[in-house]
């Protein structure tokens, strides 16, 4: 089973400022790296799915990074609006996905 | 298309009732899976298929039982409930399994309640 380590747990930031959580993993058999973003009381929804050493993946304000030789992923998110408050999931796919604890973000107006 | 559906959304049993948590997608995904969610712990994998006939266990997959004998259902049985069961689960569906890196689309949840 895959150890998955995301940091920070939790993140409070003001509305505009930019910020960004980590994601570790084995970097052995290793498919691919799932971000999701958890809005409380809904369900994750996918933000990026990312495959290849050195993938940049963005949605908005929103980007991810991925390094598969030394195992992490990092995700950004530039000039956080309260919006984007949620708890942001990462899951490596090596046979079955695992999900890391998430990061929670909260953005004060 | 409804995408994936659980039944029921709440649900409340004494300890020792079995019951089966419901799960249906029409996406013809061949992957599905179950997830339970915890306070602190994120999401838990509790079981999975990659496809109809196929079935595998996750990393707590204790007390519970599944079967894939169609694409689009992956009922979640619970065999004898006990208070530790006490969770929101969610199931899941992605268009492949193994070693596919498809997104995953999630149902809205079954809030189930063990006393």
């Amino acid at each position: 089973i895959l150890n998955v380590e995301q940091s920070p747990q939790s993140l409070h930031v003001q509305e505009g400022d930019s910020t960004n959580f980590t994601c570790s993993f084995p970097s052995s058999n290793f498919y691919a790296l799932h971000w999701y973003r958890w809005e409380t009381a809904k369900s994750p929804e996918a933000l990026f799915v990312m495959t290849l050493n050195g993938d940049e993946k963005k949605k908005g304000r929103i980007s991810a990074t991925l390094n598969t030789k030394e195992g992490y992923s990092y995700l950004y998110i530039k000039g956080s609006q309260p919006e984007d408050s949620a708890t942001y999931l990462c899951a490596p796919l090596g046979g079955k996905l695992i999900f890391g604890q998430g990061t929670e973000l909260s953005v004060k107006p | 298309n409804a995408g994936v559906t659980q039944t029921p959304k709440f649900q409340v049993l004494k300890t020792g009732q079995s019951m089966t948590l419901q799960c249906a997608q029409d996406m013809n995904h061949e992957y599905m899976s179950w997830y339970r969610q915890d306070p602190g712990m994120g999401l838990r994998l509790i079981h999975y298929s990659v496809g109809a006939g196929i079935t595998d266990q996750g990393e707590v997959p204790n007390g519970y039982n599944v079967s894939r004998s169609t694409t689009e259902d992956f009922p979640l049985r619970l065999l004898s409930a006990a208070p530790s069961q006490t969770s929101v689960y969610f199931c899941a569906s992605s268009r492949s399994g193994t070693g596919d890196p498809h997104e995953q689309y999630f149902g809205p949840g079954t809030r189930l309640t063990v006393t």
